[in-house]
């Protein structure tokens, strides 16, 4: 079972439509991060959010930690094909976990067709 | 930015043969490294961490002895698939954090493995 789970799996859209992503936890945890990895590449960081009920934009990325710091969405406006890839969630500090270490989500796979 | 560098970025081996990767923070000190595994359209596992000059702390159900870790400076951890298989076919990624900010971890590009 997932510690994070993120819905949809997979998306895919057509450019210019918009689209929310979730990742959804029973844990409470300290901060969340989202990634967006490209095929055969790590993932690169787009974001930390850490206060309950935080939102940070990022062009045109919007992230939201949900007040309980449990859930956080990605909500991306006007999609292009440049923003077709791989989308993880990772939360830090939860409830079954000490330390510091990143517990991954199952990802989001999104298709942004031209 | 930081940077963490892996290598090699993919490698083909035979069954039974033991393959390392490395991983180097490039720009800074990483105390604390991670590796992860990532199958096919999944997400990153962790497999385990490990901090300079001491024993690497595994995750539940990862084998130590066929996964060995190397941390033997703070800017050097090797991952060593010994005795590989071709279920060990996967794609690993480490990741660094930094001494002065532990909450920041800067993953490598990955390494494809392929076991025939």
């Amino acid at each position: 079972t997932q510690l994070l789970e993120q819905s949809p799996q997979f998306l895919s859209i057509q450019e210019g439509e918009n689209l929310t992503v979730y990742c959804n936890s029973s844990s409470v945890f300290s901060s969340l991060q989202w990634y967006r990895q490209e095929p055969g590449e790590g993932p690169v960081l787009l974001v930390t959010v850490v206060t309950g009920g935080e939102v940070k934009k990022l062009k045109r990325l919007t992230f939201q930690f949900g007040d309980a710091r449990k859930d956080s969405s990605l909500h991306i406006t006007a999609a292009q094909p440049g923003d077709t890839g791989l989308y993880l969630c990772a939360g830090r500090g939860g409830d079954h976990n000490a330390g510091n270490m990143l517990t991954f989500g199952g990802g989001t796979r999104l298709m942004v067709k031209p | 930015g930081a940077v963490v560098s892996q290598h090699p970025s993919w490698v083909i081996c035979k069954s039974g043969t033991s393959v390392k990767i490395e991983c180097r923070s490039l720009d800074f000190q990483a105390t604390t490294m991670f590796w992860y595994r990532q199958f096919p359209k999944q997400s990153l596992m962790l497999m385990a961490t490990s901090n300079e000059g001491s024993k690497a702390t595994y995750e539940q159900g990862v084998e130590k002895d066929k996964f060995l870790i190397n941390h033997a400076s703070l800017t050097l951890s090797t991952l060593t698939v010994t005795s590989a298989h071709p279920e060990d076919s996967s794609f690993y990624i480490c990741s660094a954090a930094d001494r002065a900010s532990l909450d920041i971890q800067y993953f490598g590009a990955g390494t494809r493995l392929s076991v025939l």
